[in-house]
């Protein structure tokens, strides 16, 4: 079974524009999560999005959004980018309750210039 | 607020030794406990999982248990190897009024294994 991918692997941007980024779940997988990962701050916990509503969310502005499709596929735009937005953006996806095992893509790297 | 905390931050053993791993957290009011190895630049691999209920769970060398009353949890690595070198993180999944997943990560350890 193929597991959570992550589109695109890398990614450079100047400040003021916006990106989006794309995240395909394990099949059967409906709960899809970000999470932003900075030297700084660790790993921190954006949104997550569950038959196509976002079920949780972090305490990040509203310039991070995201939503889901119908094939559970996911994807996260992050508007006016600044520089502390540099970071390893990861996606992760389960089959839908708190309790499921969470599986991470490989991640998409950031970099606002 | 949860707060996760791991000890150490960074250890460096040689090959072939057992370690253990430390991890903490706040509030017992958890559905689980994960753990995950993180290698440079890349993303999380999940490595045990142990729900609220369960004392420990085990995978190869890897064993962890969760005493969820003190909040707290270890990773048992046995005779390490080189390839076990890599950012150990542990998670949390607390409950709260929402449904659904969203972990607290703790900050890492970061292990090396000398050969």
């Amino acid at each position: 079974k193929a597991g959570v991918t992550q589109t695109p692997r890398y990614l450079i941007k100047t400040r003021g524009q916006q990106v989006t980024l794309s995240c395909s779940p394990i099949s059967g997988h409906r709960s899809v999560s970000w999470y932003q990962q900075t030297p700084g701050q660790g790993l921190q916990f954006l949104f997550e999005y569950f038959s196509e509503t976002q079920r949780n969310k972090g305490n990040f502005p509203g310039r991070f959004s995201g939503r889901q499709f119908s094939n559970s596929r996911s994807e996260m735009n992050v508007s006016t980018l600044e520089l502390g937005d540099s970071a390893l953006y990861l996606c992760a996806s389960s089959l839908w309750q708190a309790t499921d095992t969470q599986y991470f893509g490989p991640g998409t790297r950031l970099t606002v210039l | 607020k949860q707060e996760v905390t791991q000890i150490p931050a960074a250890l460096s053993v040689p090959e072939g030794e057992n370690l253990v791993l430390n991890c903490s957290f706040t509030d017992s009011a958890i559905y689980n406990l994960q753990w995950f190895r993180q290698d440079p630049g890349k993303g999380l691999t999940s490595l045990l999982l142990i729900q609220s209920s369960q004392r420990e769970q085990t995978s190869g060398r890897l064993n962890a248990s969760l005493d969820k009353s003190s909040g707290r949890s270890t990773l048992y690595i046995a005779a390490s190897q080189p390839g076990d070198s890599a950012t150990y993180l542990c998670a949390v999944s607390p409950k709260g009024e929402t449904s659904g997943s969203r972990l607290t990560f703790g900050e890492g350890t970061q292990l090396t294994v000398n050969p």
